[in-house]
């Protein structure tokens, strides 16, 4: 069954870096797309960045757009956000999830890692 | 912020019906497939529907969607005490060339 576990998580001071990652598990992940959703604290859903399956072409939303990175390593089947220069605004639970390859829609998503900016 | 605009919340009784709506643009809407997502509370969002209104396996036809312009709405009938969550729209937008989701929309079964 598809799988996705997002990991890396935890409190950051303002201004500095942090990478997450999402390991992915029953599907051929050097096949779909990835894309990283984020929710602040009783907030809604902010779709973040998605990576082509063959890491081609990489979208951002604008609030992101210059301080963070998205990848992907597909021999270990991995996709990862790099997050740099972050803000208190930035805290959130950060989900992974697959695109469906169909409708431009998410049809798995993983447990999601808390990223907090406090200082 | 959002590009897509949703109600806050809906409600209704067990066994009656809600409607969603979910408002954009031409850029995303109007030119894109509309999928819906249920978030249960504490959980991660679930894919209700894709495609403006085809349902994954494993959805019940409880809950149907359709797309007119620029605007798609989420039908969930017989509704359930299990249906209480936050229900999000999504859509590419073509202009902004990234992933756009609605407000989010508070459903409670009183």
């Amino acid at each position: 069954q598809v799988r996705l576990v997002e990991s890396g998580g935890g409190v950051v001071q303002p201004g500095r870096s942090l990478r997450v990652s999402c390991a992915a598990s029953g599907f051929t992940f050097n096949s779909y797309g990835m894309h990283w959703v984020r929710q602040a604290p009783g907030k809604g859903l902010e779709w973040v960045a998605v990576i082509w399956y063959d890491g081609s072409k990489k979208y951002y939303a604008d609030s992101v757009k210059g301080r963070f990175t998205i990848s992907r390593d597909n021999s270990k089947n991995t996709v990862y956000l790099q997050m740099n220069s972050l803000r208190v605004e930035d805290t959130a639970v950060y989900y992974c999830s697959r695109d469906a390859r169909y409708g431009d829609c998410l049809d798995y998503w993983g447990q999601g890692t808390l990223v907090t900016v406090s200082s | 912020q959002s590009v897509l605009t949703q109600p806050p919340s809906v409600s209704a009784a067990p066994g009656q019906k809600v409607t969603i709506s979910c408002s954009g643009s031409s850029s995303n809407i109007g030119n894109n497939s509309v999928s819906w997502y249920q978030q249960l509370p504490q959980t991660a969002p679930k894919l209700l529907i894709y495609e403006n209104n085809k349902r994954p396996s494993g959805i019940p036809d409880r809950f149907s969607g359709s797309k007119s312009g620029t605007s798609a709405t989420l039908g969930i009938t017989g509704l359930q005490t299990g249906d209480e969550a936050d229900y999000y729209c999504g859509a590419w937008d073509s202009s902004l060339s990234a992933g756009v989701f609605g407000t989010g929309t508070k459903v409670t079964v009183l």
